[in-house]
């Protein structure tokens, strides 16, 4: 089975660190192929997709974003972490971890507010 | 970037009928072999659910009401016959490069 959850701080104030990790279970990063994407949605709104890391530390990013994102993985603990730096009310949103490539798994979410 | 737009952006469905949205993509997204469009279901709270795979590939699980065509730049997703529990927001998705964007959405409401 597979199942995957996001944490973070909740609160942080403009131009703070976010730091979130998806911790999954049912799968592994070691397994040829595997990996596991972040994805965020403000309230009401769309998607946006962030980064992504695979099996072989392939790290992709939104080009949008790419210079405040860092995407890093723990094998062994089958962890996934995501870094945002300098955040601001912009980056108020859900977000979500998935397995990656096919998008077939997610998490609940984890609910990120910035605000001074 | 590739822009994904959905059409409508709503609409409502009588129970039993079809549900019909629309998926244009800014450049082609498709090989001879496989179209990179995936499609997905959001209700409130939730995270989005797969529905469908590489345009027409029926996620596992995944009742066959749900369809999905179409290549190149056009997609089309159908839902028949809807149920109550369709209501939700769909979204289309493509994952031929980098960055990976998805579709404005469209909200389906049960008549």
């Amino acid at each position: 089975q597979v199942t995957l959850k996001e944490s973070g701080p909740g609160i942080l104030q403009p131009s703070q660190t976010l730091s979130l990790t998806c911790s999954f279970s049912g799968f592994s990063l070691s397994t040829s192929s595997m990996g596991v994407s972040w994805i965020r949605q403000p309230s009401g709104k769309g998607l946006e997709w962030l980064a992504h890391i695979y099996w072989d530390d392939d790290k992709r990013y939104n080009p949008s974003l790419k210079s405040r994102l860092t995407i890093s993985k723990d094998t062994s603990r089958n962890q996934v972490f995501l870094k945002i730096t300098n955040v601001d009310t912009s980056d108020t949103a859900t977000y979500y971890c998935t397995r990656s490539p096919s998008f077939d798994y997610w998490g609940q979410g984890t609910t990120l507010t910035v605000s001074s | 970037d590739i822009v994904l737009t959905q059409s409508p952006t709503s609409l409502a469905v009588s129970l039993g009928q079809r549900a019909t949205i629309s998926c244009r993509a800014s450049q082609s997204v498709s090989t001879s072999n496989y179209s990179y469009i995936h499609w997905y279901q959001q209700k409130p709270g939730q995270p989005p659910k797969l529905l469908i795979k590489y345009a027409s590939n029926l996620e596992s699980g995944v009742p066959a009401r749900f369809s999905g065509s179409g290549s190149g730049t056009d997609f089309t997703f159908n839902i028949h016959p809807v149920e109550e529990e369709d209501t939700a927001t769909y979204y289309c998705q493509h994952n031929w490069e980098i960055p990976y964007t998805f579709g404005g959405g469209t909200r389906l409401e049960i008549k």
